[in-house]
């Protein structure tokens, strides 16, 4: 089965900087890798997604990055603020699966 | 908040009983999922039904565990004879068969067992 490692474990950035997670999975037809936010007490929430045919996707201040050779992909998040400080999790899917396996998730505190 | 809604919210119940959670999905969504996630872990996966059809369950759901959704809409989950390890959020799901993944979970039930 898929095995899904996400480091760092916890992100303490500053306002404003920059925040990258990254995400290592094992299953070589994973095809669709998504990243959710949780606020505490709160529902995951999926903020972007990125399929394998593209190397890399932006939305306003998140961007997923890929790099299917070496099985990892990345969250980035330009100008931290408060509010996004959270839990994020990467889930990579593989073709026609349903199973979505998630990392163990990497806290985020953006602090002010 | 319109989307997927789940009943009740919070259940607290005592060793060995049994509890029944309902899930509602998007409605046109045909797919549903139930996932299970302890604090300080990411959601596990638990079954998945496509319209009525219960079509994949984990390995790690136990007998206690039974999952129906009858009429291709509403699904219910049924844990039997309770144990203080089946403590956790129970996190209901529903997509679209052409659309890859998970977009939208329900607020979830949290389940205490005493």
């Amino acid at each position: 089965g898929e095995n899904v490692e996400q480091h760092p474990s916890t992100l303490s950035v500053q306002e404003g900087d920059s925040a990258v997670i990254k995400c290592t999975y094992s299953d070589s037809a994973s095809n669709y890798f998504p990243w959710y936010k949780q606020e505490l007490g709160k529902r995951p929430q999926l903020i972007i997604d990125i399929r394998s045919n593209v190397g890399e996707k932006k939305d306003q201040r998140i961007a997923v990055t890929l790099n299917k050779t070496a099985k990892h992909f990345s969250l980035h998040i330009t100008e931290t603020q408060p509010e996004d400080s959270a839990v994020y999790f990467c889930a990579p899917l593989r073709e026609y699966g349903n199973k979505l396996v998630f990392g163990a998730g990497t806290i985020l505190r953006v602090k002010s | 908040d319109t989307g997927v809604s789940q009943d009740p919210r919070h259940k607290i119940t005592k060793r060995g009983q049994n509890v029944t959670f309902r899930c509602d999905p998007i409605s046109e969504h045909n797919r549903l999922y139930w996932y299970r996630q302890t604090l300080g872990q990411g959601p596990e996966f638990l079954t998945y039904f496509q319209n009525e059809a219960q079509l994949e369950k984990s390995r790690l759901l136990s007998d206690r565990f039974s999952a129906e959704r009858p009429k291709g809409s509403f699904s219910t989950l049924e844990i039997q004879r309770t144990e203080q390890g089946d403590s956790a959020m129970y996190l209901c799901a529903s997509s679209l068969e052409e659309i890859a993944g998970v977009r939208y979970f329900g607020p979830g039930t949290r389940l205490t067992v005493l």
